[in-house]
């Protein structure tokens, strides 16, 4: 069965310091892969995307994500952590075959930042 | 942000009762989608739609029903609702079904209690 495995429910990390969420898949072919972010009360927001090329994607709000294809891994990244980047991170993916932009979620990564 | 209304934002409800919730685009997207969340589960698919009149389920159809008249409003409906269905409902819109570049755009959810 196609799944996304995001291993930690919960990430703390300080202000100012590195940060990672991971995200690991296991869908057939090359994948499209996601990731989106949720703050309180709000619906999902679109931080960025691999299609192709380069393994190493930028995205909104200074995040970045590492395409791993060996490991099927596609973690997210920032430099340095701001206390407003607390919220829900979900990635997902998206199967090449199939016409109807189907995703497939993991099941989400609270970040929390302290100040 | 993306031209996405869904209504009600918040509804309670009795087991058994139907219930309806409707999504509103203004972006003349051909593309519609409704997802649940729930804690542990990330997002899933309920159905979608690629047209007027032209739906499909998703992987958690069981339970409900959906109807696109027009371009812009995509309804999910509960014909007889149960606790089980309490959850956070996502509307979504995407441009194209088999263009990746072109990410889904979330609502910002109807939360629904079932009594």
């Amino acid at each position: 069965a196609q799944s996304v495995a995001q291993p930690e429910d919960q990430v703390n990390v300080a202000e100012g310091n590195p940060l990672t969420v991971k995200c690991t898949y296991s869908v057939s072919g090359n994948p499209y892969l996601f990731w989106y972010v949720q703050y309180p009360n709000r619906g999902l927001q679109f931080l960025l995307k691999y299609i192709t090329g380069d393994n190493l994607v930028k995205g909104s709000y200074g995040f970045e994500a590492e395409f791993n294809k060996s490991q099927t891994s596609f973690h997210l990244k920032k430099p340095s952590a701001l206390v407003s980047d607390s919220a829900l991170y979900f990635c997902a993916v998206r199967p090449r075959s199939g016409g109807y932009n189907k995703l497939i979620f993991g099941a989400g990564t609270r970040l929390a930042v302290h100040p | 942000d993306a031209g996405i209304t869904q209504s009600p934002r918040h509804k309670v409800t009795e087991t058994g009762t139907p219930v309806t919730l409707r999504c509103h685009q203004t972006e003349n997207h051909r593309y519609m989608y409704w997802y649940r969340q729930d804690p542990g589960h990330g997002l899933r698919l309920i159905h979608y739609s690629y047209g007027v009149k032209d739906t499909d389920k998703g992987e958690v159809s069981d339970g409900y029903s959906v109807s696109r008249s027009k371009t812009e409003d995509f309804l999910l409906t509960l014909e007889s609702a149960t606790s089980s269905q309490t959850s956070v409902y996502f509307c979504a819109i995407s441009e194209s079904g088999g263009i990746p570049n072109q990410p889904q755009h979330f609502g910002d959810g109807t939360r629904l209690s079932i009594l």
